[in-house]
């Protein structure tokens, strides 16, 4: 496996349910984050970790929770989700944090459905 | 508050050149990117520009005004695989991306 890779691609469940989205970067980078997109919005930032510490909580609810085990892998883990909620979640990892030129790397998204 | 705006959509037609704006305020400014996203894909690098100027890759150039909050991404010869949500991003005094909404580019034959 090369580059960011998440699981699942696709995911459908209910307001009740729990589940945990995977990200997994095989570059080497030390900063790895979690996006929310929606459609015709921006890109919204959820959490950044670097070297494994989080260090940005952009306001996002507490039934979204982030787990850094190390440096290559990211979760995310869902609880009683609203229908709002529904939107692609792109993890995306960078090499260096803190400095200008720091190419963030995309995985392809898991297209989640809250019914 | 920190802003990006660009264009929600524009069309082109194949062989053609299109250039997608991007204005952006921010809280400082450590460089501006452009990203590729195929529709259902995950978005992909094309360019960074942190100085004033045109930067050249190939068939896709991108400009950079810091004075003005100014760029925009020029694709040559369009080819329909260049049909894509292009996303203009800005890092901010943070070190945070700043995102627009992206423009979706359709193309023609």
């Amino acid at each position: 496996e090369t580059g960011v890779t998440q699981t699942p691609r696709h995911l459908v469940m209910g307001m009740t349910n729990k589940k945990s989205l995977k990200c997994e970067q095989h570059l080497g980078h030390n900063a790895m984050y979690w996006y929310k997109q929606s459609a015709k919005k921006p890109l919204e930032l959820m959490f950044v970790y670097n070297f494994k510490e989080q260090t940005e909580n952009n306001s996002v609810p507490s039934r979204f929770s982030p787990e850094c085990p190390n440096s290559s892998h990211l979760f995310l883990h869902l609880h009683t989700l609203q229908p709002e909620d529904s939107a692609l979640y792109l993890c995306a990892s960078s090499p260096e944090p803190g400095q200008g030129y720091n190419e963030q790397f995309f995985g392809p998204g898991t297209r989640l459905t809250v019914l | 508050g920190q802003n990006i705006d660009q264009p929600t959509e524009m069309t082109a037609t194949e062989g053609a050149i299109v250039q997608i704006n991007c204005t952006y305020q921010t809280s400082g400014f450590n460089g501006l990117f452009w990203y590729q996203q195929h529709a259902g894909e995950a978005p992909t690098f094309l360019s960074y520009n942190v100085l004033d100027g045109l930067e050249e890759k190939g068939r896709f150039s991108s400009f950079l005004s810091r004075s003005k909050g100014y760029s925009y991404l020029l694709l040559k010869e369009l080819q329909m695989k260049d049909s894509a949500s292009y996303l203009c991003a800005v890092m901010d005094s943070n070190y945070q991306l700043i995102w627009g909404a992206g423009t979706k580019l359709i193309i023609k034959p």
